[in-house]
Parts: C-alpha cells; structure tokens; sequence
C-alpha cells in the first residue's frame, strides 16, 4: 500500500534563510508526487508535480522539489523563504490504480519569522 | 481555463438540520471529482469520489452522502448534521482517466451548533 509521510508537523524559519519540508513516500511503482500550499481558510493550491521524467521539478513562488528514488524522497525547498510564504504544505502521492485517488501526508505548518 | 466553485463560503447550522453543499466545475468535461473534510488542525480526509454522472464512491460510513446529477455538479448533503460534521470541506476536480494533479476549491466552513 502506498503512503506518505511528512516529518515535521511544523517548521519554523526565519526570512531570508533556505525552507526545507521533508516528505518520504512508500510505493511499489513509481509514483506521481505533488506537492500543495494551503493557507488560512483557504484551498489547496498545487505548487508542483512530479509524474516522470526530470527529477528535479521547479514551481510556482520560487518552490522546487527532487524526486530521489533511492531515498523514496520528494522533500520541497525554497532558497530563500519570505514572509508570504507562512502557510501549511501537503505532499501527496497518487494511487497508481484505477482509483484517481491522493494519498496526502498530515501536512507540516511553516512558520517564517521576521 | 478550467475553474472550480464552491458555495457557500461559510455555514453555520443547527444539530439536525439538513445540509447541502455545492460544487461546480467550469471548462472541461467528465472531470472526476472529489469532497474532502478537513478537520481542525487534522489531514485531509477523503469522503466521496465520483469518476462521472450518478457514479459514488464513498470513502468511510458516515452521516454524509454525495451526488452528481449533471457531469460538472457535485452536491454533499446531509439530511441531519452532527456536531462531529463541523469541519472545512473542499471539493475537487482531476481529469478524467489521468493520475494527474487534483485542483481545490475555496472551501466551505461549516460549524454546527
């Protein structure tokens, strides 16, 4: 069975300093992996996505993940984190069946400090 | 461009009132589509699926049921809400067929009282 976790229910910051979320995934095909910001009150907004191809996939705000297989790894980071981007992340893999389905991590709160 | 809508924003209703949340997708066809809860400070929980019209999937039991009546239009209904149905919940749309990325809605908050 697939599932994905994320270590780190919150991650604080401050601005200006390199932005690590971690995510590793269990998955006995290779997977389609997607990252997703939420802030307050707010939907779930794609940031970036990973089906084949080149492993390290760039998106939006400056994001950018690296699919490494061997470490069944999909960690997100930002070179320099900005205020804005205080929100929570969710990584999800996609259930490599006739399903449709994600299967999303617990998410991890980023706390950017000034 | 493809669009998403949910309404309402905000709800607050009484124990034992009916419910009915709608979600309509806009430019592009037999979309699958999805409703989410979110708990507070919790995941997101799938609750129903749907991969075209009057075709349900449910995820867990529940006082929750869901419909499509036309290809793009996606209702979550209740006939009578729990205080444990209080919670964020978000629709969502995926192309048909695909193990492509999912697109959210804004959400509903919904509060029970």
């Amino acid at each position: 069975a697939q599932s994905v976790t994320q270590l780190g229910s919150h991650v604080s910051v401050s601005e200006g300093a390199l932005v690590l979320l971690r995510c590793n995934y269990s998955s006995s095909v290779p997977p389609y992996l997607f990252w997703y910001v939420q802030y307050p009150n707010q939907g779930l907004q794609l940031l970036l996505k990973y089906t084949t191809g080149a492993t390290l996939v760039k998106g939006i705000n400056g994001f950018e993940a690296e699919f490494k297989k061997s470490e069944t790894s999909f960690h997100l980071t930002k070179p320099s984190a900005h205020m804005s981007d205080a929100a929570e992340y969710f990584c999800a893999v996609s259930r490599m069946d006739s399903s449709y389905k994600l299967i999303f991590g617990s998410g991890t709160r980023l706390l950017v400090r000034p | 461009s493809q669009t998403i809508h949910q309404w309402p924003a905000t709800l607050v209703q009484p124990v034992g009132s009916p419910l009915s949340l709608e979600c309509t997708v806009e430019g592009t066809s037999n979309p699958n589509l999805y409703w989410y809860r979110q708990a507070a400070g919790r995941g997101l929980q799938l609750l129903f699926y749907s991969v075209g019209i009057g075709q349900i999937s449910s995820e867990v039991p529940q006082n929750l049921s869901a419909s499509r009546p036309q290809d793009r239009q996606f209702i979550l209904s209740s006939k009578k809400l729990l205080l444990s149905d209080s919670g964020f919940y978000l629709c969502a749309w995926s192309v048909h067929g695909g193990l492509e990325a999912q697109h959210f809605g804004d959400g509903t908050r919904l509060s029970i009282l």
